[in-house]
């Protein structure tokens, strides 16, 4: 089986730093994901690691730890335009590679 | 962006009723997938196609029927539809099954209330 977990819902000021983290339990690991997702629109790829350490791409970073079973997505210089939806999704290798979804963590940037 | 839509946007119906949502592709990408989303519980996979006349079950395939007669199109049916499939539905694509780093690209959506 597989569980993520994922804050619901999270405040941050603009300009400021946000970490969002992710926490996972599931088997045939494979890859992580982060996806924004605006409200009424469809996800957008952010990010993937499938190894442990630190991506960066722009304001956005998306770190991993295999062993722990967590990463998170931190965002940085935070503009009104953040506010959105994240969602983490783990990529299980069970015979068919899928993407295994969290529930999405709710960012609001207030000014 | 992926060239995907999906038809209709938005609909209506009436418990009982079959109902056929659509996910087309100009991108000529092998695997489709059809996803549900609900407060509280995420994207939840329902069937996905990895090529021509194949297809499989996903996770909350119950209720839910998948044809694929061509690489660009990808049909989703709602046998009989019921309250509780009262959702957003998306269509995503990917190239290569996600091997390696490849990703899904996702649909607009299409939001269905079933009365």
């Amino acid at each position: 089986g597989q569980n993520i977990d994922q804050p619901t819902e999270m405040t941050a000021t603009e300009g400021a730093i946000v970490q969002i983290n992710c926490t996972y339990q599931t088997s045939g690991f494979n890859g992580l994901f982060w996806y924004q997702q605006h409200a009424g629109e469809a996800p957008t790829f952010l990010s993937y690691n499938v190894l442990d350490g630190l991506e960066e791409k722009g304001r956005f970073s998306s770190f991993l730890s295999r062993s722990k079973g967590y990463s998170y997505l931190l965002l940085k210089e935070l503009q009104m335009k953040d506010s959105a939806s994240y969602l983490c999704a783990v990529k299980e290798n069970t015979g068919f590679q899928k993407l295994v979804f969290g529930t999405g963590t709710r960012l609001l940037v207030s000014p | 962006d992926a060239g995907i839509t999906q038809s209709p946007r938005h609909k209506v119906t009436e418990t009982g009723t079959p109902v056929t949502l659509r996910c087309h592709q100009t991108e000529n990408h092998r695997y489709m997938y059809w996803y549900r989303q609900d407060p509280g519980h995420g994207l939840r996979l329902i069937h996905y196609s990895y090529g021509v006349k194949d297809t499989d079950k996903g996770e909350v395939s119950d209720g839910y029927s998948v044809s694929r007669s061509k690489t660009e199109d990808f049909l989703l049916t709602l046998e009989s539809a019921t309250s509780s499939q009262t959702s957003v539905y998306f269509c995503a694509i990917s190239d290569s099954g996600l091997a390696g780093q490849e990703t899904q690209y996702f649909g607009p959506g299409t939001r269905l209330l079933v009365l």
